[in-house]
Order: C-alpha cells, then structure tokens, then sequence
C-alpha cells in the first residue's frame, strides 16, 4: 500500500516541551514537505526538501526543526520556541519538479496543555 | 512575493445550481495553479491542474491571466461537492506550493 504515513494522528505536548512528528512515504518521492493548517489561514509551509540532507525554511519556520537523512523520511520536531504549537500539520510529498502533484499524509493533530 | 486569494471563507449553494469558487493569485512568473479539495474525514488530495486543462468530477478552472484569477467551477453543484476547496500556486525555481486561505463549500438539498 504505497502512501504517505503521518503518526501520531493525535499528540498532546505540555508547554516546554519539543516533540516529534513523523512522516514517511514509500512512494520514491525526491520532495517532502510540512505545513501546519489553521482555521481561516489555509496552509502555510514550514518546511521543504528537494533532496537528501537538504532542506529549505519556509514561511512559518520559526520554532521548528526538521532532518532529512532518509529519501523515506521527513520528521519535524515542535520546539519549546514555538510560541503557537497548537495546529493541525500535514505532511506532503512529490516527484521533484512536478509542478504541483502533491500527496498528502492524513495529518497529525499538536495540542499544548 | 506570491500569494494567493480566496476571498470567500464559507460559499453554500442548494443542489443542482451552479458553483463557482473564487481564487486570485499574484505572483511576476509565469503561474501554474492548481486545486485541492478535502472531503470530511479525508486527506487533502489534487483536484485539477491548470496546464491539464481537464474536467474531473465536473469541475472545470481556466486561468485567466489578465485578472490573475483560476476560479473552480460546476454547472450544477452535488452534495458530494461538500467540502474544503484549497487553490495553490506553484512557486517555480523554489519549487513549493503556495496555498490560499481556502474555502469551505457547502451543498444544500
């Protein structure tokens, strides 16, 4: 079942605390990227990659961190610094130069209590 | 910088009458745009593309560069339609897509 896999689907992190999400995709995808979803704001990207151990800041990525050691994998991690943690982020992948043909992950729910 | 506009947040409309989703974009290149539709309990997943120049599900988008506007269209809406309509531009060189606010169609019965 080829696909893009996010997990947790719902992760509670108190206040100070960094967590992980993961996302991984077995679809052979060069590009992998996170945005985090609002109400009323759409989309906006943190974080993007073309290729292995590289990858380029987005417009909100401030208080966040990613690593791309793996063509499979893309993992952000929610910093203490992230004055606003609480969001749902979507993870995407695509064939590099696509021009837009994204797939999505089902998406991981961030609350801070 | 790139960006783009849906200017409606919520649109509803009763079943069998026409839909149109409003989507403007301001961006110096040359502009790829494309649409992205989320069902409930769905993941986000592509709609339609302006270069493919196709009609899936019956929705239809031109891309009219002089009003820098992709409007989503359908003659007569379904309440399948129902869901969240995001427009995206492709940022070329940088390779990522910019989203719009979205819009949240509702079709009633």
């Amino acid at each position: 079942d080829g696909g893009i896999t996010q997990s947790p689907k719902y992760l509670f992190r108190k206040e100070g605390q960094n967590v992980t999400l993961s996302c991984e995709q077995n679809l052979n995808h060069d590009a992998m990227y996170w945005y985090r979803q609002d109400p009323g704001q759409g989309l906006r990207l943190i974080y993007y990659s073309q290729i292995v151990n590289d990858f380029q800041k987005g417009d909100i990525a401030e208080g966040y961190s990613v690593s791309r050691e793996k063509k499979e994998s893309f993992p952000l991690t929610v910093t203490s610094a992230q004055k606003n943690p609480t969001a749902f982020y979507l993870c995407a992948s695509s064939i590099s130069g696509s021009g837009g043909g994204y797939t999505f992950g089902s998406g991981t729910r961030l609350t801070v209590v | 910088a790139q960006r783009v506009t849906q200017p409606e947040k919520l649109l509803s409309v009763f079943k069998g009458a026409p839909v149109e989703l409003k989507c403007n974009y301001s961006y110096s290149g040359s502009p790829e745009l494309f649409w992205y539709v989320q069902y409930s309990r769905q993941r986000l997943q592509l709609l339609l593309r302006h270069i493919s120049r196709e009609s899936i599900k019956g929705f239809t988008a031109d891309l009219n560069k002089g009003e820098t506007s992709f409007h989503l269209k359908k003659p007569f809406a379904q309440e399948e339609d129902s869901a969240m309509y995001y427009c995206a531009l492709s940022v070329q060189g940088a390779q990522k897509l910019v989203f719009g606010q979205g819009t949240r169609l509702t079709i009633n019965p």
